[in-house]
């Protein structure tokens, strides 16, 4: 099975902190995925990288950076904490090469939920 | 532009009465579509996916979906609800391959309350 890990449940940070969460798939994926899930917008795509020290913005890149030196880890990193950052962070991967064929699907891995004081 | 629309917020059903969930897209090319269950604290897991093929699919958890590209549906259906069922439940859309193509847009999710 594919399994998509996240270093934190629970996070706690004061303003202005820089603050770093990190995800780890074993399954050698291609792609990888942070999103932040807040009450009734859905799940909001951050960044996105497609291999090894690639990355590309997503919907709502501004005040996040990223950072993908293996190409199982990918980190998330808020380089100044604000309270409007606390939400649910999820981190998704993708292989591109499905073992029954074309499949895309995103794995993805339990959250982190980041509150910011 | 793709976007995915969940018109239901919340559901409350009765276990065992059958449930379906809605799904509308907009998508400029074949559209690859997923549902997804959140159950709560937890990340995502993939209930069903379409890519091509019979409309109609099987996924876990005795869960189904129909493609319908006349009506840009993809509409979640189980036929007796369990307790265990309620959760959120998250449709979308996105294509394969490089470039743009990776995106996948999710809906703002149905939440499903099941009754005993």
């Amino acid at each position: 099975d594919v399994k998509v890990t996240q270093s934190s449940r629970y996070l706690v940070k004061r303003t202005g902190e820089k603050v770093f969460l990190e995800c780890v798939q074993d399954m050698d994926h291609e792609n990888m995925f942070w999103y932040r899930q807040d009450p009734g917008l859905g799940l909001r795509l951050i960044y996105f990288s497609y291999d090894v020290k690639m990355k590309e913005k997503g919907d709502i890149p501004e005040g996040y950076s990223v950072s993908r030196e293996k190409k199982e880890r990918f980190s998330l990193i808020l380089e100044s904490a604000s309270t409007n950052q606390t939400s649910m962070y999820l981190c998704a991967s993708r292989s591109l090469k499905g073992s029954t064929g074309e499949t895309y699907e995103q794995y993805f891995g339990p959250g982190t939920r980041l509150t910011v004081t | 532009a793709q976007s995915v629309t969940q018109p239901d917020i919340h559901i409350t059903v009765s276990e065992g009465a059958s449930l379906e969930l809605r799904c509308n897209y907009s998508y400029g090319a074949t559209p690859y579509l997923f549902w997804y269950v959140q159950s709560p604290g937890q990340g995502l897991q993939l209930l069903l996916k379409y890519f091509s093929g019979d409309t109609l699919v099987q996924g876990i958890k005795g869960f189904e979906a129909e493609f319908k590209r006349s009506q840009s549906s993809f509409n979640l259906r189980k036929p007796s609800v369990h307790w265990s069922d309620a959760a959120e439940y998250f449709c979308a859309v996105g294509g394969k391959g490089g470039g743009s193509n990776y995106k996948l847009t999710f809906g703002k999710g149905t939440l499903l309350t099941v009754n005993p």
